[in-house]
């Protein structure tokens, strides 16, 4: 069984660029988390979704993060524009209903010039 | 507020050597303890799980424990190889039942050396 995908697995842009991470969580899986892991430190959670629905969203940057997961199955993180303080691994996970063990994803590199 | 905290932040050990980490948690409502391994460039993997009445779990040659009464966890590592460096991360779980909120330690950085 696969297991969490992740693309692009490293990023670099200038600051102010868009940026985009998609996210494919286990078939299955209801629940998807994007986090965000500065080095040396442990995963942030950015967002929460059940299904196609962010039910925690409280840390997520809204003046220049967004995300998606129109058909509840697969996940866009948008950054626009990045700024400097971005670098960072965006990490996704999924898990079951019912059950909190997520199962995360490679994570993407994101380094902002 | 909901904090994890571990020690050592980084720790170098000879191979085949044993180590132990430390956590360290003021989360509440508690539901399970978990400790993750992160090799470096991938994302975290489930060692154990312990939820509140079990004091010991393990896993080949991970050991951890949970003291509830004090809030604190280890992971025992024995005969450390090679494959075993990479960052230890320490996650509680603050909601019971349900899809939970994890709150993150910071994790600890181990290297085993040959």
């Amino acid at each position: 069984e696969a297991g969490v995908v992740q693309s692009p697995r490293y990023k670099i842009i200038e600051k102010k660029q868009p940026v985009a991470f998609w996210c494919n969580p286990i078939s299955g899986h209801n629940t998807l988390y994007w986090y965000r892991q500065n080095l040396g430190q442990g995963p942030e959670l950015l967002i929460r979704y059940e299904n196609e629905e962010a039910v925690d969203d409280s840390q997520l940057p809204k003046d220049r993060f967004s995300a998606e997961r129109l058909k509840g199955v697969d996940s866009t993180l948008k950054i626009q524009p990045a700024e400097l303080g971005d670098s960072a691994v965006y990490l996704c996970a999924s898990s079951s209903e019912g059950n909190d063990e997520q199962f995360f994803g490679p994570g993407t590199r994101l380094t902002v010039l | 507020k909901n904090q994890v905290e571990q020690s050592p932040q980084s720790l170098i050990i000879l191979e085949g050597k044993n180590c132990t980490l430390q956590c360290n948690y003021t989360v509440s409502p508690f539901s399970n303890l978990r400790w993750y391994k992160q090799d470096t460039g991938r994302g975290p993997v489930s060692l154990t799980i312990m939820t509140f009445s079990e004091n010991t779990k393990s896993n080949g040659r991970y050991t951890a424990t949970l003291d509830a009464d004090t809030k604190q966890s280890s992971l025992h590592i024995t005969a450390s190889q090679l494959s075993d460096s990479a960052s230890y991360i320490c996650v509680v779980s603050a909601e019971v039942g349900n899809t939970g909120k994890l709150i993150f330690g910071q994790g600890t950085t181990l290297q085993v050396k040959p």
